[in-house]
């Protein structure tokens, strides 16, 4: 069974461009949710998507948005990036009646210069 | 300003012994907390969690524990393996207020490093 899997692993880019991170869910899941993790903190909540649609979103700027595919893959987008959008990209992918207990992928490691 | 804090970045124990990592959270809507462990180079794992509605919570070396009055949960191992030491995260969740199911509150995470 695979768990959730996450692509790119690594990706540079430079200031002002725009970056697609991709994430297949954990099979069975429904429900997937985007964190950023900056070095020395804990995950950031970006959003979450289910049926297709943002259910709820966190407290990060319009240049983040996302989708969820009818497969339940999603993608999270990021536009004009900036030096400080360099982190670790975690999704994570749970049923959403029980959309506390999340699965986590590798990550996406996005270095901004 | 942090609604989850661990305020301990590191914590070394000998194998063996007993681990407690701890973890306080201000936000009196948060009624769902969970403990996830992160290897490097892996995401999160989730490990355990409990509900606002009870105060302990035991799955085989691992037991959380919940003192709603203190806002204060701690997770303890027993007995410590050289193979849990990772950085432990505590999460929460305001579950049943506006909609925010899944929405986790991390905290900064504690090194834990087990000594053989």
């Amino acid at each position: 069974d695979a768990g959730v899997t996450q692509s790119p692993t690594h990706l540079i880019k430079t200031r002002g461009q725009q970056v697609t991170l991709r994430c297949s869910p954990k099979s069975g899941h429904d429900t997937v949710s985007w964190y950023q993790q900056a070095l020395g903190q804990g995950p950031q909540f970006i959003f979450q998507y289910y049926e297709e649609e943002e259910r709820q979103r966190g407290n990060f700027p319009d240049r983040f948005s996302g989708h969820q595919f009818p497969n339940y893959s999603s993608e999270l987008n990021v536009n004009a990036l900036l030096l400080g959008d360099s982190a670790l990209y975690l999704c994570a992918s749970s049923l959403y009646r029980d959309a506390e207990t999340q699965y986590f992928g590798p990550g996406t490691r996005l270095l901004v210069l | 300003d942090q609604q989850v804090k661990q305020n301990s970045p590191s914590l070394s124990v000998q194998e063996g012994r007993i681990s407690i990592l701890n973890c306080d959270y201000t936000n009196s809507m948060f009624d769902y907390f969970l403990w996830y462990k992160k290897y490097p180079a892996e995401g999160p794992t989730f490990l355990i969690s409990i509900s606002s509605i009870k105060d302990k919570n035991e799955d085989g070396r691992f037991t959380v524990f919940l003192n709603k009055s203190a806002k204060h949960l701690s997770l303890h191992i027993v007995p410590s393996q050289p193979g849990d030491s990772a950085v432990y995260f505590c999460a929460a969740s305001a579950r049943n207020y506006g909609g925010s199911q899944g929405n986790l509150i991390f905290g900064k995470g504690t090194k834990l490093s087990v000594k053989p």
